[in-house]
């Protein structure tokens, strides 16, 4: 165990639909992330929260948005999916100031 | 900007072999250089991270990394396979954003 917790850890859901992913850093850790790993695009960086803050952006759709609670917890929300949204969705978190990221067991998400 | 480059997407050893994973990152500034390794259905797990304090950095597992300033390289090494090391393997760079090269997959033959 990790210390990250992600959950659901499969989703299975249809076109159009709206899921929200949930992540839990560990204990400690003020600074979440998020990332999508499919086949072909690898890991891509979607979002960065810092505290409650967004910190930083990466290929992230419009379709997606994300926010961090005062409880530090992260929600991940996927809109109007499509196939191509189907991947493998992690959650990381780190201390203050970057060593390496602690990674969740992440969620698998199938749009149908 | 900063990019990560795995060379082959997939490797092969022997048990008992060198296990050579290469990885170039492209950036102005070295910045912090990690490797992390991923097994089935699993998240990534931090094998180890060059944060300028040594060349070369001794991880989990056996693992080691050394970085080369002038090759813009930190490839992962471990003198002997194991089966248990069969897993993908991940170069990654950044401060406060990392980004990860495309993944190494590495095979282990009996």
């Amino acid at each position: 165990d990790s210390g990250v917790t992600q959950t659901p850890k499969h989703l299975i859901t249809a076109t159009g639909q709206r899921v929200t992913l949930r992540c839990s850093p560990r204990s400690g850790d003020l600074s979440v992330y998020w990332y999508q790993q499919s086949l072909d695009q690898g890991l891509q960086f979607l979002i960065q929260y810092y505290n409650g803050e967004e910190r930083a952006k990466g290929n992230i759709l419009e379709r997606f948005s994300a926010q961090q609670f005062p409880d530090l917890h992260s929600e991940l929300n996927l809109s109007s999916l499509e196939l191509g949204d189907s991947a493998l969705y992690f959650c990381a978190s780190s201390p203050t100031g970057n060593y390496g990221y602690t990674f969740g067991s992440g969620t698998r998400l199938t749009v149908v | 900007a900063q990019s990560v480059t795995q060379l082959g997407s997939h490797v092969s050893v022997s048990e008992g072999a060198l296990v050579l994973l290469r990885c170039n990152y492209s950036s102005s500034v070295p910045p912090y250089l990690f490797w992390y390794v991923q097994y089935p259905n699993q998240g990534l797990q931090l094998l180890l991270k060059y944060t300028s304090a040594a060349t070369l950095v001794k991880g989990i597992n056996g693992f080691e990394a050394e970085f080369k300033k002038s090759e813009t390289s930190f490839h992962l090494t471990k003198p002997s396979a194991h089966m248990s090391d069969a897993a993908e393997y991940f170069c990654a760079a950044g401060d406060d954003k990392i980004i990860f090269g495309k993944g190494t997959r590495l095979h282990i033959l009996p």
